[in-house]
């Protein structure tokens, strides 16, 4: 099946500060989708992007299908954009199961 | 407003108590999952529903149990639960009436502990 990495792990950032979180998989897809999961467990649509670039807000995610690799950044971090942040890939289809990586761990320290 | 809705939010049950964890939406979706996720790891599919009367398992092997009767109902029953089921369960949909067709929306969990 479509292995998915992320990198880095766990990253600390000073509020204000930028970052590029990046996801890399295995093989080609369909649905890509980055998501945010707050520390109360729950899980926010970022932005669904098998190709291309995005913005909203302080976010933009760029996806280089031929290549397999997504990044997401964030500008001007705020302490509430902690938590962890996941890839997510799939063929798409009748189905449309998605396949998490083991996400990025972000704090932000005001 | 359209949502996906998770009950109970957080459980605690002795071993061997059968419990059934909801999940509902109402955004018609046609797609439903529902994934397990242990603390600080990934999230692993354990069932999915591409329509009424369609159920599947997922990548991540499970002794969970889950029907589709409604379109908008998913639930997943443990009919014996032990520890080692003690985690988080995310339930998810995705289908038409999205902005992408392909774009999940989650729940808020249930946090299930089995002492």
């Amino acid at each position: 099946g479509i292995q998915v990495e992320q990198s880095p792990p766990d990253l600390i950032l000073q509020e204000g500060a930028n970052s590029t979180l990046r996801c890399n998989f295995s093989d080609s897809v369909n649905n890509l989708q980055w998501f945010h999961q707050n520390p109360w467990g729950q899980l926010i649509n970022l932005f669904y992007i098998p190709s291309g670039t995005k913005q909203n807000g302080r976010l933009s995610a760029t996806t280089v299908a031929t290549e397999r690799y997504s990044l997401l950044y964030i500008s001007s971090s705020q302490t509430t954009d902690s938590g962890v942040y996941f890839c997510a890939v799939g063929s798409g289809g009748a189905t449309n199961k998605l396949i998490f990586g083991t996400g990025t761990l972000l704090a932000v320290q005001p | 407003e359209a949502d996906i809705y998770q009950t109970p939010r957080y459980l605690v049950i002795g071993t061997g108590k059968k419990i059934t964890l909801e999940c509902s939406q109402t955004m018609g979706h046609d797609k439903m999952y529902w994934y397990q996720q242990d603390p600080g790891m990934e999230l692993h599919l354990i069932h999915y529903s591409y329509g009424v009367n369609s159920t599947e398992k997922g990548d991540l092997s499970s002794e969970s149990t889950v029907s589709r009767i409604r379109t908008e109902h998913f639930p997943l029953t443990l009919e014996s639960a032990r520890p080692s089921h003690t985690s988080q369960y995310l339930c998810a949909s995705s289908g038409p009436g999205q902005a992408y067709i392909y774009g999940y929306t989650f729940g808020s969990g249930t946090r299930l502990t089995v002492v």
